[in-house]
């Protein structure tokens, strides 16, 4: 059964930094690209970033919303991903899924359940 | 970036009857080196992730009932619950990755009328 279980979120003061991982279980982590997606309380969903895999020279991407502030990285041995989050801002504030990209490389087959992550002084 | 916009942003629907929800995207998704259209489509209930329901347009994902279906191409898309049932009961969303960034639509509320 394919899982993914994301962890580190929690209460952040404005311009501090959090770690968040992204555990998974199930299936051929080493191959698969992991993206952040993340949703404010009552907004819609909000790509974040992906880390590719190492096929794929481990190449990241990132929404202009938080380039230059957040990195996505991964320890395959571990099979878990990470996002590095600093220079936190009140806006990102919000529920932050690790997902996996299917087969295909165009749809999100297998998500977490979500970690909270607020932003506040 | 592509902008996916969707229609109506809510819709409230009796038992039993059809739902129809549209995207359309600012530009073409539509691969021609494969023909397909990369265009998804993710259901979510309250206090749960996303889940996956159609994607490539109009392929049903495993398990997802045949109620569900998708179509359309190119830049425009629906989504169609052929007979409401109390648990279709949430937020829909389309996504494009047809390019990154991927981009989802604002999201469609449904409920039961």
């Amino acid at each position: 059964e394919v899982q993914l279980v994301e962890s580190g979120g929690g209460l952040v003061q404005p311009g501090g930094s959090l770690k968040l991982s992204c555990a998974a279980s199930g299936f051929t982590f080493s191959g698969s690209a992991i993206h952040w997606v993340r949703q404010a309380s009552g907004k819609g969903l909000e790509w974040v970033g992906r880390i590719r895999s190492e096929a794929n020279s481990y190449a990241t991407a990132y929404a202009a919303s938080v380039k230059g502030r957040f990195t996505i990285s991964r320890d395959d041995s571990k099979n878990t991903a990470y996002l590095h989050m600093n220079s936190l801002k009140t806006e990102d504030t919000a529920v932050y899924y690790c997902t996996r990209l299917g087969n295909s490389g165009s749809y999100f087959d297998y998500w977490g359940q979500g970690t909270l992550v607020t932003v506040s002084s | 970036d592509i902008v996916m916009t969707q229609s109506p942003d809510s819709l409230a629907v009796s038992l039993g009857e059809r739902a129809t929800i549209n995207c359309k995207s600012s530009q073409s998704v539509l691969y021609s080196s494969n023909n397909k259209n990369y265009l998804t489509w993710y259901q979510q209930k309250p206090g749960q992730p996303p889940k996956l329901l159609i994607y490539w347009a109009s392929i049903r994902e495993s398990g997802v009932p045949d109620r569900f279906s998708g179509s359309g191409s190119g830049t425009d898309f629906t989504l169609t619950i052929s007979s409401l049932q109390a648990e279709d009961v949430a937020v829909y969303y389309c996504q494009q990755y047809y390019t990154t960034p991927c981009t989802f639509g604002q999201g469609t509320k449904l409920e039961i009328k």
